[in-house]
């Protein structure tokens, strides 16, 4: 079974800096897609960026970055200069191309921008 | 444009007694789920429905029941509601369920069992 590991629980960074949070998966799947999932305060799941398997190129969403290492299963998500909007849950997700597989998450890490 | 809108938004119940949350969705999707949140879990997959009169199970069943008698729809149920219930439900929908579709989450419902 794929699984999806944050392995911090919690990150913080000062405004306008930088911020990096890990995401692992496992997977023997060849074919799949990568999520990153903001949830502020108000508990809305936000879809931050996404990432397709067979894409060498890392996306990119405005601040929003991610270091895709495919031969890793790494999925790093970066966020350059911090605002204080930011703070939120981080939930990395993982789903296979195709089939009646659903949504995998990780367990979130809480991030706090600090002012 | 609503998206997806989860009713109620807080409930307290008590030990054994029954409730439904509603899930609704305004985009013709095809696929709904209902996930449950809980503190240092991420999300998991309760039940999901893959079209209109189907539904399947996801991870974490036991002790909830699922209708999707219209597209639109998506309702959860908890028969007799139990402490380990206690926690944040959400409702997705997504149109397929090919990766480079996203799932539409609705803003949650928190529920207590006391």
């Amino acid at each position: 079974a794929q699984t999806v590991t944050q392995s911090q629980p919690e990150m913080s960074v000062q405004e306008a800096e930088t911020v990096t949070l890990s995401c692992t998966y496992d997977t023997s799947e060849s074919d799949y897609y990568l999520f990153w999932y903001k949830q502020p305060p108000s508990r809305q799941m936000i879809l931050v960026i996404r990432q397709e398997a067979y894409k060498q190129q890392n996306a990119t969403e405005n601040r929003f970055s991610v270091n895709f290492q495919k031969a890793a299963k790494s999925f790093s998500l970066k966020i350059s200069d911090s605002q204080l909007g930011d703070a939120a849950m981080y939930f990395c997700a993982y789903k296979t191309r195709s089939g009646n597989t659903p949504l995998v998450f990780g367990k979130g890490t809480r991030l706090s921008v600090i002012a | 444009n609503a998206g997806v809108t989860q009713t109620p938004k807080f409930r307290v119940l008590k030990t054994g007694q029954s409730m439904t949350l509603l899930c609704a969705q305004d985009m013709n999707h095809e696929y709904m789920y209902w996930y449950r949140q809980d503190p240092g879990m991420g999300l998991r997959l309760i039940h999901y429905s893959v079209g209109e009169g189907t539904t399947a199970k996801g991870e974490v069943p036991d002790g909830y029941n699922v209708s999707r008698l219209k597209k639109q729809n998506f309702l959860l149920g908890l028969e007799s509601a139990a402490p380990s219930q206690t926690s944040v439900y959400f409702c997705a929908s997504s149109y397929s369920w090919q990766g480079n579709q996203p799932q539409h989450f609705g803003d949650g419902t928190r529920l207590s069992i006391l």
